[in-house]
């Protein structure tokens, strides 16, 4: 079994709808999770960090259920720019282990 | 100075060939990594140096070397590759885990 699982996805929405991506993760040492996005053909770039007390940026909110073991990521009025893969990732000591990635398709 | 950057962008090897990949960071960062990453995939951890030593390898090909001279540079060392070797290589840094990493924009690796 995978370390930190996500909805397999594609995700295909139009502009403005509300999109939420759901991850689990197996290991419960855990120590903290993060939302990467990528675009195709770039590196991965930092979202946000997931806290259990829920954090918000922007049209981002991010929230993290430790007796669940899952983090989520929800996107309100989505633009087309968010088109991307977002990356679930967790933090066990020095090593980030990634979430095989939600493409999201945002249309016109 | 918040980047991490990697040279060459892209490289086109054969598999006799050495090559090296460079990374750089200038954010006093402890940890630095490599990871490998496949179209359509999420990246792979390939090694971990902390404090400048090996602190984790992936039980990676003794083909890919890497090497760290010092805090703020890590160096992959290429050699005798095969062409499923090709991907994008990724080098990141952090400070502690709490933080996330920050990538490299990757060395695109093309084994012919």
């Amino acid at each position: 079994r995978k370390e930190v699982e996500q909805d397999p996805g594609p995700f295909n929405v139009p502009e403005g709808a509300t999109v939420a991506f759901n991850c689990t993760y197996s290991n419960s040492a855990s120590q903290s999770f993060f939302w990467y996005r990528q675009d195709c053909r770039k590196e991965p770039k930092l979202l946000m960090s997931v806290y259990s007390s829920g954090n918000e940026d922007g049209r981002f909110t991010a929230q993290l259920n430790r007796a669940s073991q899952y983090i989520s990521l929800l996107i309100r009025d989505s633009k087309l720019s968010d088109s991307a893969t977002y990356l679930c990732v967790g933090n066990y000591g020095q090593n980030f282990v990634f979430g095989p990635g939600t493409r999201l398709s945002v249309l016109p | 100075d918040t980047e991490v950057t990697q040279t060459p962008k892209h490289l086109v090897m054969g598999m006799t060939n050495k090559k090296s990949l460079k990374c750089e960071q200038h954010m006093g960062h402890r940890a630095m990594y490599w990871y490998k990453q496949k179209a359509k995939k999420p990246p792979e951890l390939m090694f971990v140096y902390s404090y400048e030593k090996l602190s984790i390898n992936e039980s990676v090909p003794s083909r890919f070397s890497p090497e760290c001279p010092n805090s703020s540079l890590l160096n992959l060392h290429l050699h005798a590759l095969q062409p499923e070797d090709s991907a994008l290589y990724l080098c990141a840094s952090s400070q502690d885990g709490n933080y996330g990493y920050t990538f490299g924009s990757g060395t695109r690796l093309t084994v012919v």
